[in-house]
């Protein structure tokens, strides 16, 4: 079975500032996606970055990158340059064989101007 | 581009009495799926579709919950009786996802129905 670990119920962040958001997995499929979400107060679920468990690079969306340690198993979410808009709840997801998506609990992160 | 679609976006309704969701999925995904959000138990995958075909139910509460799909462009999620801790946040979300078991689809959400039920 899967399991997603999000261990940071909430961080705070400095605007303009870096921010790490932790997640950890386990996994027994050799074969996985890991996925990031963003959930804003307003409620809506917002799909941030992928990364594959055979990519070779660590996945980069804008702002957004994907600091992957596979022996470590773990998906670390990277914000750079955070801006006021970044705080929302944080959800990380895997998706192995068989279509299921499991998701961590979630981190909310504060962006203090 | 349209996305998932839900309906209605809010519904509080009495205990006891039946609850429909609705879902439009994304024109072209073959994959479906329906989760539960509480601040108690977080996002909970609920059942989910495969080319309008149920894959897993394992996440269905109770025999109370039950969901169609009837085709590609619709699915449905019921609740009866309803009962007031069922009162949560219910996102439906679709994907292209292949017997080939590609994982790099991330799922789109719909906006969610807010259901109280007192």
């Amino acid at each position: 079975a899967q399991k997603i670990t999000q261990t940071q119920p909430g961080m705070f962040v400095q605007e303009k500032e870096a921010v790490t958001l932790d997640c950890t997995y386990d996994t027994s499929d050799p074969s996985y996606g890991l996925f990031w979400y963003k959930q804003p107060s307003s409620g809506e679920m917002i799909f941030l970055i992928y990364q594959g468990s055979y990519d070779q690079q660590n996945a980069t969306e804008g702002r957004y990158s994907l600091n992957f340690q596979k022996a470590r198993k773990s998906a670390n979410l990277v914000i750079s340059a955070s801006q006021l808009g970044d705080s929302a709840m944080y959800f990380c997801a895997i998706q192995t064989g068989g279509f299921k998506t499991i998701f961590g609990a979630g981190t909310r992160l504060f962006v203090k101007a | 581009d349209a996305g998932v679609i839900q309906s209605p976006r809010h519904e509080v309704t009495e205990m006891g009495q039946e609850v429909t969701l609705r879902c439009k999925p994304i024109s072209g995904h073959n994959s479906l799926f329906w989760y539960r959000q509480t601040m108690m138990r977080g996002l909970e995958l609920l059942i989910y579709f495969n080319n309008n075909v149920p894959i897993d139910d394992s996440g269905m509460p109770e025999d109370r919950f039950s969901a169609k799909m009837p085709n590609a462009s619709f699915s449905t999620l019921k609740i009866q009786p309803s009962e007031p801790r069922d009162s949560a946040v219910y996102f439906c979300a679709s994907s292209l996802v292949g017997w080939t078991g590609r994982r790099d689809q991330p799922q789109h959400f719909g906006d969610g129905t807010r259901l109280s039920i007192l």
